[in-house]
């Protein structure tokens, strides 16, 4: 089934610790993003990625990193530079970057931070 | 950054009732996508918009972009309770690849 994936789940990490969350798609988009959810609140982009080997920082990128690598694959490490890292983040693939077409998520993955 | 304008931030109403919301923002958008989100999962699409002054439906909902690009609005008819969650707009800006998304508004529906 095509569909994009995010893993693990839920994620317990300890204060200090980089932490690496998974994004894969399976279908064929060109454009993929990051963003994170604070109970009661709405989505921030954290980045976004158009093509393979390129992203640009969303508006709350401080603290995080990412890298495009394969079209497939998105990865986004939140460091121990973030200093609140503790939230649900979300990963989302479209077709075409500029253009605008449905995107897609994941399922997310909820980080706690101890 | 750019921001999207949402409202209500939420609704609390009796089953069978219509719903309307809306998004506005002061930049333009090439595309308008709206979304629902249940607990601890990842949001759903419910309808993409592409024309200016289009109007989309899928089964009860029907959603709208505006003329001037900077506004969508959602409609919900005959709500059932199965409708409860948090509903966002989101928008492809013009120009960029940046997509931003509403604060959400958190619908109840009272059986």
């Amino acid at each position: 089934d095509g569909g994009i994936t995010q893993s693990p789940k839920y994620l317990f990490r300890k204060e200090g610790q980089n932490v690496t969350l998974s994004c894969e798609q399976n279908l064929n988009h060109d454009a993929m993003y990051w963003y994170r959810q604070d109970p009661g609140q709405g989505l921030r982009l954290i980045y976004y990625s158009q093509i393979v080997n390129d992203f640009q920082k969303g508006d709350i990128a401080e603290g995080y990193s990412v890298s495009r690598e394969k079209k497939e694959s998105f990865p986004l490490t939140v460091t121990s530079a973030q200093k609140n890292p503790t939230a649900f983040y979300l990963c989302a693939s479209s077709l075409f970057g500029q253009g605008g077409t449905e995107a897609f998520f994941g399922q997310g993955t909820r980080l706690t931070v101890v | 950054g750019q921001q999207l304008n949402q409202s209500p931030q939420s609704m609390f109403i009796q089953e069978g009732e219509d719903v309307s919301m809306n998004c506005t923002s002061s930049s333009i958008f090439n595309t308008w996508l709206w979304y629902k989100q249940d607990p601890g999962e990842g949001p759903v699409l419910l309808i993409a918009l592409y024309k200016a002054g289009e109007l989309t439906s899928n089964g009860r909902l029907t959603a709208q972009f505006g003329i001037t690009r900077k506004d969508s609005f959602l409609n919900i008819s005959a709500s059932i309770p199965s409708d409860v969650g948090i509903y966002f707009c989101a928008g492809h800006l013009r120009n960029t690849g940046k997509l931003i998304f509403g604060q959400g508004t958190t619908l109840q529906v009272k059986p």
